[in-house]
């Protein structure tokens, strides 16, 4: 069984660049979560895809937008990069939008992005 | 008012040491509480789950959740330098969702 999988591992953007973050999930799960994990924090949730639409969103500007793919992929794009986008940025996947032991959900190992 | 609050730590323990960590809630809403081990620079690591309140071991592991209380603890025996970490709880309600985490307890045991 794979898990889930993210890329890049790190990467540098400048204050107003735009940014793509990748993750692949977990064999058999149709969910995908994003969070921010701010250093010293605990991961704050960005929002969820199920079934390609967004199924729930956190307190995050609309600068913030996802995508995923038939294959349950997604994608996180982050325009006009702040500094304070610098952080952790992790995915998990579970079996299904909906809490319970099956939808437990299983993090990926993130991507770091730093803001110059 | 953080909707979980956890303390940060850090806490150093000798190797053999019972490792004791909580967190605190205030959303009675919340049924499903887990605890997750991040190793530096790493993604969270489900360590164990539990469903509303009561007692569940997995080895060296015990988590216990208090919803009269909105209290949960993780107790890990016989610790070991491999179980340096930071671990984080986390919890949510029945149809929550997302995860609400605490900000993790960083701890190192000392061989």
């Amino acid at each position: 069984e794979t898990g889930v999988t993210q890329s890049p591992t790190h990467l540098i953007k400048t204050r107003g660049q735009q940014v793509t973050l990748r993750c692949s999930s977990q064999s058999g799960h149709n969910t995908v979560s994003w969070y921010q994990q701010a250093l010293g924090q605990g991961p704050q949730f960005i929002f969820q895809y199920y079934r390609e639409e967004e199924n729930g969103r956190g307190n995050f500007p609309p600068r913030f937008s996802g995508l995923q793919f038939p294959n349950y992929s997604s994608e996180l794009n982050v325009n006009a990069l702040e500094l304070d986008d610098s952080a952790l940025y992790l995915c998990a996947s579970s079996l299904g939008p909906v809490s319970g032991i099956r939808e437990t959900q299983y993090f990926g190992p993130g991507t770091r992005l730093l803001v110059l | 008012q953080k909707e979980v609050e956890q303390d940060p730590g850090p806490l150093s323990v000798p190797e053999g040491a019972i490792v004791s960590l909580n967190c605190t809630y205030s959303n009675s809403a919340f049924q499903y509480f887990m605890w997750y081990r991040q190793y530096s620079r790493k993604g969270p690591e489900l360590l164990m789950y539990t469903y509303s309140s009561g007692n569940k071991e997995d080895g060296r592991f015990t988590a216990q959740v208090d919803k009269s209380s909105k209290y949960i603890s993780l107790f890990i025996r016989d610790s070991q330098p491999s179980d340096s970490a930071t671990y984080l709880c986390a919890m949510k309600g029945t149809n929550d969702y997302k995860l609400s985490f605490g900000a993790g307890t960083t701890v190192t045991v000392r061989a």
